[in-house]
């Protein structure tokens, strides 16, 4: 693993359906993020965490939840997918006082 | 209104030209970052810089803080430069060193030969 690491690149998942999205980083870096991007909106933060152990709630959370178990993990899962929830995400990590680094994203399909 | 504002949302040039992205904020922050996104990629940071300029190659990033603004410029463009480029900004009361982003609608810069 270089840098960080997204997995499945795409997913097609029936509403209703619990869906979690990996993120793995071998930067050991403190802080990691959620993202999701949309046609018209850009990109909005759903969910972050300063250090292993500790999340917080971005702009938009709800839907979405996130755990810290370790530095290197950061999943965010659906718990019931619903067609709204249809969007490109994205996972990132930083350093203190650093330029984020993404990864190469998740294209998931809600039907 | 958004925080964050970015024009032109499309830009269309030739080769060899100079090309300038605007970004305005309305929020104190502690850092503005510049981000490069190609069709159907991930998404790269460019620049990150809370006062002053950055180069990098041809890419230059400015900011005046006491204006709420900050300037993408490319010299010399070429078509591998065709991208989305995307403005973000660190809200300065997050009151941590890791940033939360918030961003702009991205600009769609096109180059042609």
């Amino acid at each position: 693993i270089a840098g960080i690491t997204q997995a499945p690149t795409s997913q097609i998942l029936a509403a209703g359906r619990r869906m979690t999205l990996r993120c793995t980083q071998d930067m050991r870096h403190n802080a990691m993020y959620w993202y999701r991007q949309d046609l018209g909106l850009g990109l909005r933060l759903i969910h972050y965490s300063n250090t292993a152990g500790t999340t917080g709630k971005g702009e938009v959370p709800d839907g979405y939840s996130v755990s810290r178990a370790n530095t290197d993990d950061f999943p965010l899962t659906l718990a019931s997918a619903v067609p709204s929830q249809t969007s490109v995400y994205f996972c990132a990590s930083s350093g203190p006082n650093q330029p984020q680094h993404f990864g190469d994203g998740t294209r998931l399909s809600i039907l | 209104k958004n925080e964050v504002e970015q024009s032109p949302q499309n830009l269309t040039a030739q080769e060899g030209e100079f090309i300038t992205i605007n970004c305005s904020y309305s929020v104190g922050i502690s850092a503005l970052h510049w981000l490069q996104q190609h069709p159907g990629g991930g998404i790269v940071s460019l620049f990150m810089l809370s006062s002053g300029k950055k180069k990098h190659g041809r890419l230059i990033a400015t900011i005046n803080i006491q204006e709420k603004h900050s300037s993408l410029h490319i010299t010399a463009s070429h078509p591998r430069d065709s991208a989305v480029y995307i403005c973000a900004v660190v809200d300065a009361g997050g009151g941590t060193s890791y940033g939360k982003l918030t961003f702009g609608q991205g600009t769609i810069l096109t180059v042609h030969p």
